[in-house]
């Protein structure tokens, strides 16, 4: 059983240029969170996806966008880049109803380093 | 002011010796708490939830007090194994997980 799966693994971009990560959800999950985490800190919250629509959003400017697809997959987009964005960018997937309570399975992908220049 | 505070650390310890974490958490409403463990250059992984009773999963305490908005990870007979960066995360009904910083732990032989 596949787990949650991001592409690409690395990644080098120059400042001004823009990005679209990509995540495929754990089998049974329909929801997508993403995570910035840059170095020496905790895991920020983006925005999280359900049902193709944004659900809720973190405290990100409009140059983060994302997008889910029917089959539950997410894109992560990042507009004229700057060097403060480079970080390592996390997909979550959920949607478990079981133990434990009120966890919902969240699983992390590896994640995508994104390295601006 | 975080949503998710936890101490700065890090923590270097011997083998066998016990160590505590601390986060505290400003928002109320957090109905769900739990505890990932993250190791270097690696995605967060459950280690375990944390409940008002408090509950234990073999050498790990975790505990949780709602008036105070407090939650504790105790890590007893610590081993090389353990080193990692513990991360506090808690969550309001239908949100997404909310982290704090992390605490580091070393642990030497």
């Amino acid at each position: 059983d596949a787990g949650v799966t991001q592409s690409p693994t690395h990644l080098i971009k120059t400042r001004g240029q823009q990005v679209t990560l990509r995540c495929s959800p754990k089998s049974g999950h329909d929801t997508v969170s993403w995570y910035q985490q840059a170095l020496g800190q905790g895991p920020q919250f983006i925005f999280q996806y359900y049902e193709e629509e944004e659900r809720q959003r973190g405290n990100f400017p409009d140059r983060f966008s994302g997008h889910q697809f029917p089959n539950y997959s997410s894109e992560l987009n990042v507009n004229a880049l700057l060097l403060g964005d480079s970080a390592l960018y996390l997909c979550a997937s959920s949607g478990d109803r079981v133990d434990p309570p009120g966890h919902y399975g969240y699983t992390f992908g590896s994640g995508t380093r994104l390295t601006v220049v | 002011r975080k949503e998710v505070e936890q101490d700065p650390g890090p923590f270097n310890v011997p083998e066998g010796a016990t160590v505590a974490f601390n986060c505290t958490y400003s928002n109320s409403a957090s109905q769900s708490f739990f505890w990932y463990r993250q190791d270097c250059r690696k995605e967060p992984k459950l280690l375990m939830s944390v409940y008002s009773s408090g509950n234990e999963d073999g050498r790990f305490t975790a505990q949780l007090n709602r008036a105070s908005q407090y939650i504790s990870l105790l890590i007893r007979d610590s081993k090389l194994s353990d080193s990692a960066t513990y991360l506090c995360v808690v969550r309001q009904a239908g949100t997404a997980l909310i982290f704090g910083k992390g605490t580091t732990l070393s642990v030497s032989s």
